[in-house]
């Protein structure tokens, strides 16, 4: 029973062309965040919805904005990817933040020609 | 700046062997742990966490992790591995908001 659906799970996009990542759930948890994770490296969380209330974290690039339409779907918009956006992205969810466990989608794995 | 640091990039051992994962962090304040484990093609899930009481916490799958706050360590650990315990495995600790900061992360395979 998937609890948190990511998709697609690959996406190729072209140099500087928008794409758009999708992340739903089935939790109905009020918090939902998106991470990057590049190769061999640690997930690094871009930003996060507390139900609608958007949090940015201080370094993630003005390229990438988020959309969370209602409590189930959020969007990841990555505006002019570059070379270097190439990554993992994940979603998560926990039912409100902090102390609560983080429940973790598939990822779409970006490449970036 | 918090941090988690993991000591081992890329664990190789074979089947029955004792496993120990190490994980440091740096942060002066109350924490809470986790170690968080994907298996190959699979999302990221939860092995166990820490967050007050006892400091020998056990998670699925046989295993168990030691809070030592003097050390400001949270060892992952397993007495005897299997095959499917091949996944990369990460340490990760919340301070005083929603943040979770990952470790990069170790590749363990199990050999049979």
């Amino acid at each position: 029973d998937a609890m948190v659906i990511q998709n697609p799970r690959y996406q190729v996009t072209q140099f500087g062309k928008p794409v758009t990542l999708s992340c739903s759930q089935t939790l109905n948890h009020n918090v939902m965040y998106w991470y990057q994770q590049k190769s061999s490296q640690a997930p690094k969380l871009l930003f996060h919805y507390y139900d609608k209330d958007f949090n940015n974290e201080a370094d993630t690039p003005d390229n990438f904005q988020s959309r969370r339409p209602n409590t189930s779907f959020c969007f990841l918009d990555i505006r002019s990817p570059g070379l270097g956006d190439a990554a993992m992205y994940l979603c998560a969810t926990s039912l409100r933040d902090g102390a609560y466990e983080q429940y973790f989608g598939p990822g779409t794995r970006l490449t970036v020609t | 700046a918090q941090s988690v640091s993991q000591h081992n990039h890329h664990v190789i051992l074979s089947e029955a062997a004792s496993l120990e994962l190490g994980c440091n962090y740096s942060y002066g304040g109350t924490v809470n742990l986790f170690w968080y484990v994907q298996y190959p093609g699979q999302h990221l899930q939860l092995l166990l966490k820490y967050f007050s009481g006892d400091p020998l916490v056990k998670g699925i799958k046989g295993f168990e992790a030691e809070f030592i706050k003097s050390k400001f360590s949270f060892n992952l650990r397993k007495p005897s591995v299997q095959w499917s315990d091949t996944a990369e495995y990460f340490c990760a600790f919340r301070s005083n908001d929603y943040k979770l900061s990952f470790g990069a992360g170790t590749t363990v395979t199990v050999r049979a």
